[in-house]
């Protein structure tokens, strides 16, 4: 099956400085979304981003799917953007559509 | 629009006793999936609901586990029995039948149920 690596794996940062998350994937995708779990353990939409760049606020996205990555921007970091931000993908060549692989994670730490 | 629900949000059960989660996804949308975190692993695919039908359920890890969605509407997950290797955080999320107009692929997730089987 599809595999997703994303780096790095823990982040830690003053409030204020900007970050570069990297999601690396192995296959086609038809769909690639980038979620925050918030300490309450849920799990926040931020992009639905297959493909192209898109911004919300402080958050940017950039997939680029001919070469496999996508990138997820944060500036000017505050200490409500702390904990684990996962990417998720569906295979393109998979067998059913819906299915997310999910990487690892990147845990982020934002100190005031 | 309310958002996907689980109930309940916490579940302490013993080893061999029976354990149910619901979710409720948004309304209207045909797609339902369940994926569960265990041992501080990744968040894996269980199964895949269109409306009623069991699309996709090759990530159900054996048949102690039992996934209905009557009616299209609501869909439980049932454990039984429960073992210890089951712990973790349930997730269910819904999303929009793609091939229906305006409909995407974004997969929107409720807060989860934490499972703790001792």
């Amino acid at each position: 099956g599809i595999q997703v690596e994303q780096s790095p794996p823990d982040l830690i940062l003053q409030e204020g400085a900007n970050s570069t998350l990297r999601c690396n994937f192995s296959d086609s995708v038809n769909n690639l979304q980038w979620f925050h779990q918030n300490p309450w353990g849920q799990l926040i939409n931020l992009f639905y981003i297959p493909s192209g760049t898109k911004q919300n606020g402080r958050l940017s996205a950039t997939t680029v799917a001919t070469e496999r990555y996508s990138l997820l921007y944060i500036s000017s970091s505050q200490t409500t953007d702390s904990g684990v931000y996962f990417c998720a993908v569906e295979n393109a060549g998979g067998t059913s559509y819906g299915k997310l692989t999910f990487g690892q994670g990147t845990i982020l730490t934002v100190h005031p | 629009e309310a958002g996907v629900t689980q109930f309940p949000s916490h579940s302490v059960i013993e080893k061999g006793q029976t354990v149910t989660l619901r979710c409720d996804p948004i309304s209207g949308h045909d797609n339902l999936y369940w994926y569960r975190r265990v041992m501080g692993k990744e968040i894996k695919f269980l199964l895949h609901f269109v409306k009623e039908s069991k699309q996709d359920e090759s990530g159900m890890p054996n048949n102690r586990f039992l996934a209905e969605r009557t009616g299209g509407t609501y869909s439980t997950l049932k454990v039984q029995p429960a073992e210890l290797e089951d712990s973790g955080v349930y997730f269910c999320a819904s999303s929009k039948n793609p091939r229906i107009a305006g409909g995407t692929d974004t997969q929107y997730f409720g807060p989860g149920t934490r499972l703790t089987v001792l």
